[in-house]
């Protein structure tokens, strides 16, 4: 079965600062994706990142950075110099190679004060 | 439009009450979904809808009731609810891109729905 642990239930911090948000997993696919989604307070999931399970590379887009760690069974998202419209519920997920079914973590509430 | 609707947006209901949901996807997708995010479970795959067909009822009580009538909208009939019904509900389209490999999937603004 498939499972993703967000342990961080929320996390606050100042603008500015940099934070990481972790997530684990379990699979026992060998091929998988992983993801990221932001959902601020509007409701809407915002699609962030999507990683190939093939793919170790870290991967940078702006401000966010992702650390994939296959040995770690680790996926974990960094938010540098967080401003405030970073604050959100930032969810990890997990899906097969062939398959469309997203198994989501329970999400970690980020609050990014000025 | 853009991406994906869905109305309402918010929606109260008495138990009794027949209601539905829509959802539409403006990005020529062939896969579309229905979640439920409660304040206490993670987001819950509820039905899958691949090329209008439904390939996936995640052990979803019969008063929920999805409809697919075509690729680009999607339905969801609320029938009898409970109180514990009351959740956001949540709509994602995805492109089936080869053999069944899927891109990310696309998500809407949500109804959020009160059970009285």
């Amino acid at each position: 079965a498939q499972k993703v642990t967000q342990a961080q239930t929320e996390i606050s911090v100042v603008e500015k600062e940099d934070v990481t948000l972790d997530c684990v997993y379990e699979t026992r696919d060998t091929t998988y994706y992983l993801f990221w989604y932001k959902q601020p307070p509007s409701g809407e999931l915002v699609f962030l990142i999507r990683r190939n399970s093939f793919d170790e590379q870290n991967e940078i887009s702006g401000r966010y950075s992702w650390n994939f760690q296959k040995s770690t069974s680790s996926f974990n998202f960094t938010i540098t110099a967080s401003q405030v419209v970073d604050s959100a519920v930032y969810f990890c997920a997990l899906s097969e190679l062939y398959g469309n079914k997203l198994v989501f973590g329970a999400g970690t509430i980020l609050r990014v004060k000025s | 439009e853009t991406g994906v609707t869905q109305t309402p947006r918010h929606l109260v209901m008495g138990m009794t009450n027949k209601k539905s949901l829509k959802c539409e996807q403006h990005l020529g997708h062939n896969a579309m979904y229905w979640y439920k995010q409660s304040a206490k479970k993670p987001l819950e795959l509820m039905f899958v809808y691949n090329f209008k067909e439904q390939t996936e009822n995640n052990s979803v009580p019969s008063r929920f009731s999805p409809e697919c009538p075509n690729s680009s909208h999607l339905f969801l009939h609320l029938h009898t609810l409970q109180p514990e019904d009351s959740a956001l509900y949540l709509c994602a389209s995805s492109q089936d891109e080869e053999r069944g490999r899927y891109n990310e999937q696309f998500f809407g603004p949500g109804t959020r729905l009160t059970v009285l």
